[in-house]
């Protein structure tokens, strides 16, 4: 069984500082897509980023970085420069290669969340 | 373009009633899944479907849950008879058809609140 473990639920940084959003995962598959929505105050559930799991390069997107570390199962998300308008939910997700899906999408499995509240 | 619609955005009712929370995928999206978000249990996938075909439901609670997607532009989730601790965020979603790695969309969400 799948299983995505956010550990940190909740971090509270002030605006400017870097922060780092733990992902551990676990899958019994070798192939696998991993994810991170960010869910803001409104509550909407926005995609940010998506890795398969033969593609450990990590990624850039302005402050936002990435890092997949199959040898560790993780995918930690960091936040540099961060600002107030950061502040949101955070979620890794997972989703399986394995199985039946009718030539569509899997299901995904999140894990808990990460509170992240930027002060000003 | 306009993405996942889901309706109602709120729903207040009593236990014992019926709720029917409706979805509409981004058009093109051949996946929709429907997922339930509760402070105990987080994110749940509770359906999905591929092609308006039921995958997998192993994630609906109890035979008072049931899902249709009787085209490809229109789903409802169902729950008869409701219950207060069905009180939930409801979430849709849609995927385009190219596979396991395409990001799920996500609509705004029905709050749904039993009394």
């Amino acid at each position: 069984a799948q299983k995505v473990t956010q550990a940190q639920t909740e971090i509270s940084v002030v605006e400017k500082e870097d922060v780092t959003l733990d992902c551990v995962y676990e899958t019994r598959d070798t192939t696998y897509y991993l994810f991170w929505y960010k869910q803001p105050p409104s509550g909407e559930l926005v995609f940010l980023i998506r890795r398969n799991s033969f593609d450990e390069q990590n990624e850039i997107s302005g402050r936002y970085s990435w890092n997949f570390q199959k040898s560790t199962s993780s995918f930690n998300f960091t936040i540099t420069a961060s600002q107030v308008v950061d502040s949101a939910v955070y979620f890794c997700a997972l989703s399986e290669a394995s199985g039946y899906s009718g030539g569509g999408a899997d299901g995904l499995t999140f894990g808990k969340g990460t509170h992240l509240i930027i002060q000003p | 373009d306009a993405g996942v619609i889901q309706s109602p955005r709120h729903e207040v009712t009593e236990m014992g009633q019926e709720v029917t929370l409706r979805c509409k995928p981004i058009s093109g999206h051949n996946s929709l899944f429907w997922y339930r978000q509760t402070m105990m249990r987080g994110l749940e996938l509770l359906i999905y479907f591929n092609n308006n075909v039921p995958i997998d439901d192993s994630g609906m609670p109890e035979d008072r849950f049931s899902a249709k997607m009787p085209n490809a532009s229109f789903s409802t989730l169902k729950i008869q008879p409701s219950e207060p601790r069905d009180s939930a965020v409801y979430f849709c979603a849609s995927s385009l058809p190219r596979g396991r790695d395409q990001p799920q969309h996500f609509g705004d969400g029905t709050r749904l609140s039993i009394l």
